[in-house]
């Protein structure tokens, strides 16, 4: 089956630092990929959408110029949190899609922010 | 985007029939049914998807109702592991770029 590969599974920074999450899928080609945030018993909040190539597309409220994304491979995409603090501390999930495969998640990245 | 209704939470015991019914009132008729879970602290993992005609597969049955306002999520021998918060999800069907909306699921109690 489809797999996605995420990375870090988790991750403790100092605030005002970036860290940079990565995203793979193993065995397909990604033509999009997800990223959604996840807060302490919430459901999951999709930030943003990216096709490979081309600039991701962020849901309102979600800073861009904060949360990076490039997707610059069928393969690969990452979420870079720039100059992080701790309201950042979240639980950041990517899916990916491709053709013919349906939405596959990673495991997730935890981030704590001190 | 077109909704979902679920309870909140559920409680089952092992090794007994689980359902968990999902509201869809507002259903097109090319919107696909996805059932996902998330287990604490991982990422949520497919369970089964269907459109029309009622799907089984390893993990699960999915029941659709004619109309298609409703379906079930049957999981036929609970076991602690299926313990999760238990996502019914509308997407369109063709397209890579739709992207899932996640509502609050219904979290499942497996007693032991």
């Amino acid at each position: 089956g489809a797999v996605v590969s995420q990375h870090p599974s988790w991750v403790i920074c100092k605030s005002g630092t970036s860290v940079k999450i990565e995203c793979r899928s193993l065995d397909f080609q990604a033509t999009t990929m997800f990223w959604y945030r996840q807060f302490p018993k919430q459901s999951l909040m999709l930030m943003a959408t990216s096709n490979e190539g081309s600039k991701a597309t962020y849901e309102q409220g979600v800073e861009k110029d904060k949360f990076l994304i490039n997707h610059a491979s069928l393969t690969l995409s990452t979420l870079t949190v720039t100059s992080a603090h701790p309201e950042d501390s979240s639980f950041y999930i990517c899916s990916a899609r491709g053709s013919g495969i349906g939405y596959t998640f990673g495991s997730g990245t935890r981030l704590t922010v001190v | 985007d077109a909704k979902t209704t679920q309870p909140n939470s559920m409680e089952s015991n092992e090794e007994e029939p689980v359902h968990l019914p999902c509201n869809h009132s507002t259903i097109s008729g090319t919107d696909y049914i996805h059932w996902y879970r998330q287990l604490p602290s991982q990422g949520p993992e497919y369970v089964i998807h269907g459109l029309t005609s009622n799907v089984n597969n390893r993990m699960a049955s999915l029941a659709i109702a004619e109309d298609r306002k409703s379906s079930t999520l049957i999981l036929h021998r609970a076991t602690l592991r299926d313990a999760a918060v238990y996502y019914c999800i509308l997407s369109p069907g063709g397209g890579s770029n739709y992207k899932l909306t996640f509502g609050k699921g219904t979290l499942l109690t497996v007693n032991p």
